[in-house]
């Protein structure tokens, strides 16, 4: 069955870098577009970025857009984002999710990982 | 941008009862809507795509309608495992993808 699984985050002061990563099974990751959504403490669904199944085409929430970089390492089956300068608005839980459609730009999320929270303070 | 309104923002019923769960769109996103459910602690899960299409596994008793604007996701007769948050999502013209502010079905 699919599974992702996401690592890497943590707390970290304002303007410093993290990078979260999510580690595909269960299905073709290199044919699969990826997400990221993120959902603040007690708040809801957000998405951040998107990458097309072979890293060609990237897209991102404008509030993110030069901080942060999405990115895929298809011979590990891993996606990745790159978060620098972060704010105490980021502050989220980051979830990868895979896109419904093959080569992904369909734009719905049909499986979802548990999560990754990253914490933004000083 | 796409503003995505749910309504209402909870709902208290219970089990066996009929959940009628609204969403609004700011302008016409044709039938590019999903609806997902989100238990505490865990990922949301895809229910309804493209407006009314059950993704795989999701029991017939949630349903989807609507077009252009106004959407509804209907739970026919509410199961114990079915109270939960329940966002819309729409796909039109992205980036950016936009999803609703949710709603809490709620015993």
């Amino acid at each position: 069955q699919v599974q992702l699984v996401e690592s890497g985050g943590g707390v970290v002061q304002p303007g410093r870098s993290l990078r979260l990563s999510c580690a595909a099974s269960g299905f073709t990751f290199s044919i699969s577009g990826m997400h990221w959504v993120r959902q603040a403490p007690g708040k809801g669904l957000e998405w951040v970025a998107a990458i097309s199944y072979d890293g060609s085409k990237k897209y991102y929430v404008d509030s993110v857009k030069g901080r942060f970089t999405i990115s895929r390492d298809n011979s590990k089956n891993t996606l990745y984002l790159q978060m620098n300068s972060l704010r105490a608005e980021d502050t989220a839980v980051y979830y990868c999710a895979k896109d419904l459609g093959v080569g992904g730009r369909y734009g719905y999320f049909d499986n979802w990982g548990q999560g990754t929270l990253v914490t933004v303070s000083s | 941008e796409i503003v995505l309104t749910q309504s209402p923002a909870s709902l208290s019923l219970s089990p066996g009862e009929r959940a009628t769960l609204s969403c609004r769109a700011s302008q016409s996103v044709s039938s590019s809507l999903a609806w997902y459910q989100q238990k505490p602690g865990q990922g949301p899960r895809l229910l309804i795509y493209d407006a009314s299409n059950r993704a795989s596994g999701i029991p017939v008793r949630f349903s989807g309608s609507g077009s252009g604007t106004d959407f509804t996701l209907t739970i026919s007769s509410l199961e114990p495992e079915d109270f939960a948050v329940y966002y819309c999502q729409q796909r039109s013209n992205w980036p950016p993808l936009t999803f609703g502010g949710g709603t809490k079905v709620e015993i």
